[in-house]
């Protein structure tokens, strides 16, 4: 079974950008994974941010965006503000097979 | 809204049985794939099992092949997770999650703790 990786952790200032990566021990991340990205808070479920690489829900703010980027899938935070400190968890479809990345903890400080 | 709620969790002892249901509304409930997703105390998601929207094809992870069994009653708008044999490892918040136009929901989980 394939896995796979994101950073474990990941500092941010507020209103600074950062970038979260989802790699695959299979080779390059393609459209064709259908990467998802999660925001899970201490005590919550996961929430939906990203799905279909790069598609947004109505309820993602604007300044979360997802793509491809250097064989990965890639979630970049422009501007980031406190609420947005959270674990991060990116999703890849292998045959319709779901593979959790290990997940990602956002400070912001 | 599209709302889950799971249920059926709770403390069992190693080698032992459980089933949790999960209900949906705010849904055609028949329509999606519906999975069960799996969270260790401070760890990450793992993906648990799948089942189609019609009751196959169904597919688990490895670590719970054999010993867990997915269903689903539409007519209930309900799916199951039978979990047998169950071993010290399993301990964890199990979420349920549906994909419906590419957004994937979750309910809030149900702690499943195997000691003895």
């Amino acid at each position: 079974q394939a896995v796979v990786t994101q950073e474990p952790s990941l500092t941010v200032s507020p209103g600074g950008t950062v970038t979260l990566t989802c790699g695959s021990s299979t080779g390059a991340v393609t459209s064709g994974h259908w990467p998802y990205w999660f925001q899970q808070k201490p005590g919550r479920a996961p929430t939906t941010l990203i799905y279909d690489t790069s598609s947004k829900h109505s309820w993602t703010p604007a300044r979360f965006s997802g793509s491809l980027l250097g064989g990965k899938a890639a979630l970049t935070l422009s501007g980031a503000q406190p609420e947005d400190e959270a674990d991060y968890y990116c999703l890849l479809s292998f045959s319709d097979d779901w593979v959790f990345g290990g997940g990602t903890k956002l400070t912001v400080l | 809204e599209v709302q889950l709620v799971e249920s059926g969790g709770g403390l069992v002892q190693p080698g032992g049985s459980l089933r949790l249901s999960c209900a949906a509304s705010g849904f055609t409930f028949s329509s999606p794939r519906m999975h069960w997703v799996r969270q260790a105390p401070g760890k990450g998601l793992v993906w648990v099992s799948r089942i189609a929207s019609d009751g196959t094809p169904i597919a688990y992870a490895g670590s719970v092949k054999g010993r867990f069994t997915i269903s689903r009653d539409n007519a209930r708008s309900t799916v199951y997770l039978q979990m047998n044999s169950l071993r010290a490892e399993d301990t964890a918040v199990y979420h349920c999650a549906c994909q419906i136009g590419g957004v994937v929901y979750w309910g809030r989980g149900t702690l499943v703790t195997v000691s003895s």
